[in-house]
């Protein structure tokens, strides 16, 4: 499968634990973003890369999120000391252009 | 700044019968404009976009979306709705071509039988 593919597709954590997702992108695609989608609602976004720079980060990424695009290939979002409000799918999209999106990862936070 | 209004939570339809998924925008500059479907439990898909030229835009599974600028508008349609259908659509908006994707709140379809 050549598409986006994203790690794990779910997880469930107590509140105060961090959490990492993984984002692999589709081969030779420069461009990653992360999208957060909520309940009920479109996905909103939170950061993208081009390579290994991050270029933008929207103020739903607060000081506990950090993500990360090493080498410009795969890229990790991390949540610090989680919330209940955290809980969402996480999307991942890369593209040269036109946006792929993987299948998510979707948190709980309990 | 770029926004977009998805016109109904949720769109009710018998099998058959015409869909009509209703998006409107904002841009301050001619927008790249995308209709996406998710189904439960998965990533989305991109159904079609609208970049320049016509704008009558075809997409898969039978969906077309007309960009009509004088009312900022961008629905998609399809004349027969099949069961297979049934899912969450998503109205987007982009500055150009390698931006940050704004998203409308969506619109759940329901085929009835």
């Amino acid at each position: 499968d050549t598409g986006v593919s994203q790690d794990p597709r779910h997880k469930i954590t107590k509140r105060g634990q961090n959490v990492t997702f993984r984002c692999d992108p589709i081969s030779e695609h420069n461009r990653l973003y992360w999208y957060r989608q909520t309940l009920g609602q479109g996905p909103e976004f939170l950061t993208y890369f081009q390579n290994e720079a991050q270029l933008e980060k929207s103020r739903l990424l607060s000081d506990r999120f950090s993500a990360e695009r090493p080498k410009g290939s795969f890229s990790t979002l991390e949540i610090q000391r989680t919330e209940q409000g955290d809980s969402a799918m996480y999307l991942c999209a890369s593209s040269t252009g036109e946006q792929f999106f993987g299948p998510g990862t979707r948190l709980t936070v309990l | 700044a770029q926004s977009v209004t998805q016109l109904g939570s949720h769109v009710s339809v018998s099998e058959g019968a015409l869909v009509l998924l209703r998006c409107n925008y904002s841009s301050s500059v001619p927008p790249y404009l995308f209709w996406y479907v998710q189904y439960p439990n998965q990533g989305l898909q991109l159904l079609l976009k609208y970049t320049t030229g016509a704008t009558l835009v075809k997409g898969i599974n039978g969906f077309e979306a007309e960009f009509k600028k004088s009312e900022t508008s961008f629905h998609l349609t399809k004349p027969s709705a099949h069961m297979s259908d049934a899912a969450e659509y998503f109205c987007a908006v982009r500055l150009n071509r390698d931006d940050k994707i704004i998203f409308g709140k969506g619109t759940r379809l329901h085929i009835l039988p």
